[in-house]
């Protein structure tokens, strides 16, 4: 169980244009959905923390207005990279949480590449 | 400033041996830990958490255990396997910060066969 998809698993688009990925919870609901971002070599960095029906949480330093996050269902989150620039090029990682539970589980990553 | 550390990039242990992954955090709030695996380009995978009202958790090949007073939690695997070979990250959580986590930089573990 508590299984987390991600679409796509690799996108290539090139500058300026804008990229949605999707994460879903694919056997529970999913209360809180977080996303990640992992640069080459380096830890998980939490961007911004999303609960269903309402506004996302953002870390300081991730620009709210270039990373869009709309959870509108308790199985679908989504991220979109607008106007993205080739610095936006990373493995963005989603993961989803049930209720009251600590453990969070993860989707399998999405790698974008912006040429 | 990271909160939670880990201070051994890699690591690399003999099949059959212990693998002992350690991990450190500085926020005494921190009451949740999490030891995560992940494998290139995909997500991690979740194995194994203890709370801070106790000092060990125990589940199949993988322990976990917590000094409160030393801030400093272990990841022990016994016995390795070359399946094991990932990166590991310990995660650190508390109300304070609405539950959500705080990522050690990761240890890659290589189990040689």
């Amino acid at each position: 169980g508590a299984v987390v998809s991600q679409h796509p698993s690799r996108v290539i688009c090139k500058s300026g244009t804008s990229v949605k990925i999707e994460c879903r919870s694919l056997d529970f609901q999913a209360t809180t959905m977080f996303w990640y971002r992992q640069f080459p070599k380096q830890s998980l960095m939490l961007m911004a923390t999303s609960n269903e029906g309402s506004k996302a949480t953002y870390e300081q330093g991730v620009e709210k207005d270039k990373f869009l996050i709309n959870h509108a269902s308790l199985t679908l989150s989504t991220l979109t990279v607008t106007s993205a620039h080739p610095e936006d090029s990373s493995f963005y990682i989603c993961s989803a949480r049930s209720g009251g539970l600590y453990e969070q589980y993860f989707g399998p990553g999405t790698r974008l590449t912006v040429t | 400033d990271q909160q939670v550390k880990q201070n051994s990039p890699s690591l690399s242990v003999q099949e059959g041996r212990i693998s002992i992954l350690n991990c450190d955090y500085t926020n005494s709030m921190f009451d949740y830990f999490l030891w995560y695996k992940k494998y290139p380009a995909e997500g991690p995978t979740f194995l194994i958490s203890i709370s801070s009202i106790k000092d060990k958790n125990e589940d199949g090949r993988f322990t976990v255990f917590l000094n409160k007073s030393a801030k400093h939690l272990s990841l022990h695997i016994v016995p390795s396997q070359p399946g094991d070979s990932a990166v590991y990250f310990c995660a650190a959580s508390s109300d304070n910060y609405g539950q959500n986590f705080v990522f050690g930089p990761g240890t890659r573990l290589s189990v040689l066969p």
